[in-house]
């Protein structure tokens, strides 16, 4: 599957534990984007990278999270602290140069 | 900051044509970006129009008017396993995209 990858798939947690996903891009995606979507709505831009550098960042990115992609290849989303309202699905999203974006399937995230 | 308008919900038949309507407020635009996600599924790209006019792929097509900051989503034909919901996105710089809040698309027999 040469697609967008994330893992894990679902996760549930206790308020105020830490949290870390990854997301695997398609590999000659130079960009990478996180998203995360709440039951019923659009997906909510959270943050995006172009090779390794995190050149945006959205006011929706509490400083309870950080993201990196150290090598410019694969990317994780941390959350610290978690909160219930931190539940949600949590998208990873990559784009090359001249191609849309193509999404991964989400982590599902249940904080209880 | 961008707002996007479009349906919450529309119903319709197995083999009739379908319209979903995007109206948008934003400071930047490239462009509008249609994508569809069934339950449980990723987002999956459907269209994309920067230019005035109408794209045609298959049975879907997308038009906008960026004088009017409005485009469309037309689905003809409609199947089944075309019940999801479809969002309008409006892509800005960087190629990010606000999406709207989606169209749940419910085809019956």
């Amino acid at each position: 599957d040469t697609g967008v990858s994330q893992d894990p798939r679902h996760k549930i947690t206790k308020r105020g534990q830490n949290v870390t996903f990854r997301c695997d891009p398609i590999s000659e995606h130079n960009r990478l984007y996180w998203y995360r979507q709440t039951l019923g709505q659009g997906p909510e831009f959270l943050t995006y990278f172009q090779n390794e550098a995190q050149l945006e960042k959205s006011r929706l990115l509490s400083d309870r999270f950080s993201a990196e992609r150290p090598k410019g290849s694969f990317s994780t989303l941390e959350i610290q602290r978690t909160e219930q309202g931190d539940s949600a699905m949590y998208l990873c999203a990559s784009q090359g140069s001249d191609t849309e974006a193509f999404f991964g399937q989400g982590t599902r995230l249940t904080v209880v | 900051g961008q707002s996007l308008e479009q349906p919450s919900e529309v119903t319709a038949v197995e083999g009739a044509i379908v319209q979903i309507n995007c109206t948008y407020q934003t400071s930047g635009f490239y462009g509008l970006s249609w994508y569809q996600q069934h339950d449980g599924g990723a987002p999956t790209f459907l269209s994309y129009n920067a230019l005035d006019g109408l794209e045609e792929t298959g049975r879907f097509s997308s038009f906008l008017s960026r004088s009017d900051s409005y485009g469309y989503l037309l689905l003809q034909e409609l199947q089944m396993k075309d019940s999801a919901s479809y969002f309008c996105a409006v892509r800005a710089a960087g190629n990010m995209l606000t999406f709207g809040g989606g169209t749940r698309l419910m085809v019956k027999p």
